[in-house]
């Protein structure tokens, strides 16, 4: 799997939004991002994830660069839920299995 | 609908012993995965299970193992237990084994192994 790299840690105000990067020069033509999140004292939850296009969803929105090497997800109001650490993953859609490779992710901090 | 159920949450364990973790994956699921999560290591794949068959391994010793059966229950053991098997094991199920699918993950069984 092609490997991401995102900063280890971000800090945000409770109400702003909030962009979190993440890097994949490495990124294959298959290759879907996927971005998970953990909160404290939790198993992980899925958060979004797309292929090309940029996708929105209840919780975040996915912005991807036109040439597939970097993304951003977007929380365009961060609450004190959202402090968590957040994974961003590349899995191959043509690829069968389920297998997540998770890296070290980014500690997002809100503060009210 | 329910969703992903560990049991038990909390496991004392000591050297030498042999654990059974559970899983229950959400209603129609059939996929389920497992992971181990530890502050050293962070989160790493051990095994993956679809209809009964494992399809995918991570890199981890023979001691840890597991098993699907056909109510897509699944349950891993490991065996002669050591300190750093201490550690969060979690379980996620998703529909199908695809690169697409969404994993649901469970609230983790946390074992310490004295």
């Amino acid at each position: 799997d092609a490997k991401t790299t995102q900063p280890n840690s971000m800090e945000s105000n409770e109400e702003e939004p909030v962009h979190l990067p993440c890097n994949h020069s490495t990124i294959s033509g298959t290759d879907y991002i996927h971005w998970y999140r953990q909160l404290p004292s939790q198993g992980p939850e899925y958060v979004i994830h797309g292929l090309t296009s940029n996708v929105n969803n209840r919780m975040a929105s996915l912005a991807i660069a036109e040439d597939r090497k970097s993304s951003t997800l977007i929380l365009h109001r961060a609450t004190l839920r959202d402090a968590a650490v957040y994974y961003c993953i590349l899995r191959d859609g043509d690829q069968a299995g389920t297998a997540l490779i998770f890296g070290k992710g980014t500690t997002l901090s809100v503060s009210s | 609908k329910a969703g992903v159920t560990q049991t038990p949450r909390y496991l004392i364990k000591t050297r030498g012993q042999q654990v059974t973790l559970s899983c229950s994956p959400i209603s129609g699921h059939r996929s389920v995965s497992w992971y181990q999560q530890t502050p050293g290591q962070g989160l790493q794949f051990l095994f993956e299970y679809f209809s009964e068959t494992q399809r995918n391994k991570g890199n981890f010793p023979g001691r840890f193992s597991g098993r699907q059966f056909s109510n897509s229950r699944s349950e891993m053991n490991v065996s002669t237990l050591e300190l750093g098997d201490s550690a969060l094991y979690l379980c996620a199920s998703s529909l199908v084994p695809q690169g697409t699918d969404t994993q649901y993950f469970g609230p983790g069984t946390r074992l310490t192994v004295l």
